[in-house]
This record gives C-alpha cells, sequence and structure tokens, in this order.
C-alpha cells in the first residue's frame, strides 16, 4: 500500500511565502502530483515532478527527493485567492493511478 | 469548450433509489476515472477505463457499476443507495501514457454532490 502524510492545515500572510510538505512511502513510484482545490470545486492540476529536483511555474514550484521519499510546493507572493486546500498525489505502479493524500487546508490571511 | 463534465451536478434522493452520473469528455483521452470525496475531504479512485475497458477496480461495493460506452464517456449507475454514499463523485481522464511531458495528468470534472437521505 501507500502512505501519504501533508500537513491538515497552515496559515500564512498575503504576500509571503509557505511552504507545504508532503511525505511518502510507496513502492514502484512513478510520479508526484499537486493539485488545488478550492472548497465546492474540482481539484485542478498544480505541478508534476518525476524526477529530483525543482520544477517552477510562475508563483508556484514543486520539489521532489525519491530517495527521502519527500516533496514540498512553494507558493510565493501568496494572494487571498490561494485560501485552498493542496493536494499532493502519488502515481505507482501501472494504470496511472494516483493516491491523494488528505490535502492541507491554506488559509491565507491580510 | 474542452473540458470533463459530469451531470446531474447536485443529486438528493432517498435510501434504496438507483440513480446514475454521466460523465463525458472531450480532451481526446484514452482513459477515464471515478473519483469519491468522502466529507473528510479525502479522495480516493474508484474506478478506471481505458478504451472502453476496466483498468482499475478499487474496493468498492458491487451496487456501484461504472459503464463505458466509448472512451469519451463513463457513466457511474449506483443501485440501492445507502446513507454512507452521500459524497461527492468526480470524473476524470488523462492519456494512459505516451505524454511524459505532462505525466498523463489527470483532470476532473466539476463533480456530483450525491445526499442519500
Amino acid at each position: 500500500g501507500q502512505n501519504i502524510d501533508q500537513p491538515t492545515e497552515m496559515t500564512a500572510t498575503e504576500g509571503a511565502i509557505v511552504q507545504i510538505n508532503c511525505t511518502y512511502q510507496t513502492s514502484g513510484f512513478n510520479g508526484l502530483f499537486w493539485y488545488q482545490q478550492h472548497a465546492g470545486e474540482a481539484p485542478t492540476f498544480l505541478s508534476y515532478n518525476v524526477l529530483d529536483g525543482l520544477e517552477e511555474k510562475g508563483r508556484f514550484s514543486s520539489f521532489l527527493s525519491r530517495s527521502k521519499g519527500y516533496s514540498y510546493l512553494l507558493l510565493k507572493e501568496l494572494q487571498m485567492k490561494d485560501s485552498a486546500s493542496y493536494l499532493c498525489a502519488v502515481r505507482a505502479g501501472g494504470g496511472n493511478k494516483l493516491t491523494f493524500g488528505t490535502g492541507t487546508q491554506l488559509k491565507v490571511e491580510l | 469548450d474542452t473540458a470533463v463534465s459530469q451531470t446531474p451536478k447536485y443529486l438528493v434522493t432517498q435510501m434504496g433509489n438507483d440513480k446514475s452520473i454521466k460523465c463525458e469528455q472531450n480532451l481526446g483521452h484514452d482513459t477515464m476515472y471515478w473519483y469519491k470525496q468522502d466529507s473528510k475531504k479525502f479522495l480516493k479512485i474508484m474506478f478506471s477505463y481505458n478504451n472502453k475497458e476496466l483498468i482499475i477496480n478499487e474496493t468498492v461495493p458491487n451496487r456501484f457499476s461504472p459503464k463505458s460506452p466509448d472512451k469519451a464517456h463513463l457513466n457511474l449507475h449506483i443501485n440501492s443507495l445507502e446513507l454512507g454514499d452521500s459524497a461527492v463523485y468526480f470524473c476524470a481522464s488523462s492519456h494512459l501514457s505516451g505524454d511524459p511531458r505532462s505525466g498523463n495528468t489527470i483532470y476532473f470534472g466539476e463533480g456530483s454532490w450525491l445526499t442519500v437521505v
């Protein structure tokens, strides 16, 4: 089976930087995804890592260390609209099956 | 618009009823999924079809039966609904393989809020 851990809640200030961590234990690792989900809406794709290192997309970056079973999502220049749940998901084996963590609820305050 | 679309968005029904949720994607993907998100916001895969063939079938009661008439459609039929079936059901789609740059990213529909009373 797979085990994915991420903090339940985080609070940060508008304009600041926040890092959301995700640790996982799995066999047959084949990629890690971050999704954003606003309340009452669908999860939307943010980033994908399959090799070690940092992937940057505008204000969002995602890092992966496969040897440590660790990823983080970095959000810069936080905006109020970034208040949402951030879901870490791991793909392992075939079939493009994603296993999701329970999500980190981020609250951005003034 | 290109998207994963599912209907109905909201569904309130009584215990024991049978209901269906329909899903369609026009993204040209060959694989479709049903995920369930419970009251604690935990998102869990139920089924996956690739080109109309079932490839993922998690431990789901057999009251749930997916049907894929073609690779652009995946419907979910639920028999004898129970209170515990109340959840948000998300349809999703992706390429199964061959798209390494995007990692065969899975795209989700807007969700169907099912409430069983």
